[in-house]
């Protein structure tokens, strides 16, 4: 399988504080990407990151990716009750147009 | 706003049973997809779509058909629905173009329960 994997499977932190999440992945790509779901509803595109990019922001937000170890983490800063759901890494392969996703990290952020 | 809907939120069907779960999105995107969501399995693709009467097989796509007439309307086909097909279902569209807009667009999903 070409399926990514997240690292932890859960987290839990209080609301203010930073949550790391990590993904690891198999084969060379195109891109990364990030999305969040939130409790038993579709999926929504967070942030995009290229092979030949090693860190970008949004908001809150921040990605790196090293493709020399096949991985990316997210980084939610100063997290809000309204974080809480899963994310979600997806790769977009070299030469593919369909992208493979990871099994997920559920965030829960307690008020 | 981007849209993409799915035409049930929840459904049950008893086994053997022919299921249609429908996809229409309005951002006129040339590629579509039906995933299927389980615990600790993440997201599976079971088919996709890249235009109007073209399919693809995703990883999983026995048991499933797909229909696509329409540029904005994508169709998964449980012909014979079975218990372990029971399952979120995840729909969602792309545009061709390479870019930022490689990025998916999905629906709010189906609950399927199969008795």
């Amino acid at each position: 399988s070409q399926q990514g994997e997240e690292d932890p499977q859960a987290l839990s932190i209080q609301e203010g504080e930073n949550a790391t999440m990590n993904c690891s992945y198999k084969t060379s790509i195109n891109n990364l990407q990030w999305y969040r779901q939130n409790s038993g509803r579709g999926l929504v595109h967070l942030i995009l990151i290229r092979s030949n990019e090693r860190e970008k922001h949004s908001g809150r937000l921040r990605v790196t990716l090293d493709t020399s170890k096949k991985s990316s983490s997210l980084l939610i800063t100063a997290s809000r009750a309204a974080d809480t759901a899963s994310y979600f890494c997806a790769t977009l392969a070299l030469g593919f147009q369909k992208l493979v996703f990871g099994t997920g990290t559920r965030l829960l952020v307690s008020p | 706003d981007v849209k993409v809907t799915q035409s049930s939120r929840y459904l049950v069907k008893r086994t053997g049973e022919k299921v249609f779960l429908e996809c229409v999105q309005d951002m006129d995107h040339e590629n579509m997809f039906w995933y299927r969501q389980d615990p600790g399995l993440g997201l599976r693709l079971i088919y996709f779509s890249y235009d109007v009467k073209m399919k693809e097989k995703g990883d999983i796509p026995e048991g499933y058909s797909v229909s696509r007439e329409k540029k904005e309307r994508f169709s998964l086909i449980l012909e014979s629905a079975s218990t372990n097909q029971t399952s979120m279902y995840l729909c969602a569209s792309s545009p061709l173009v390479a870019g930022e807009e490689e990025t998916q667009y999905f629906g709010p999903g189906t609950r399927l329960l199969v008795l």
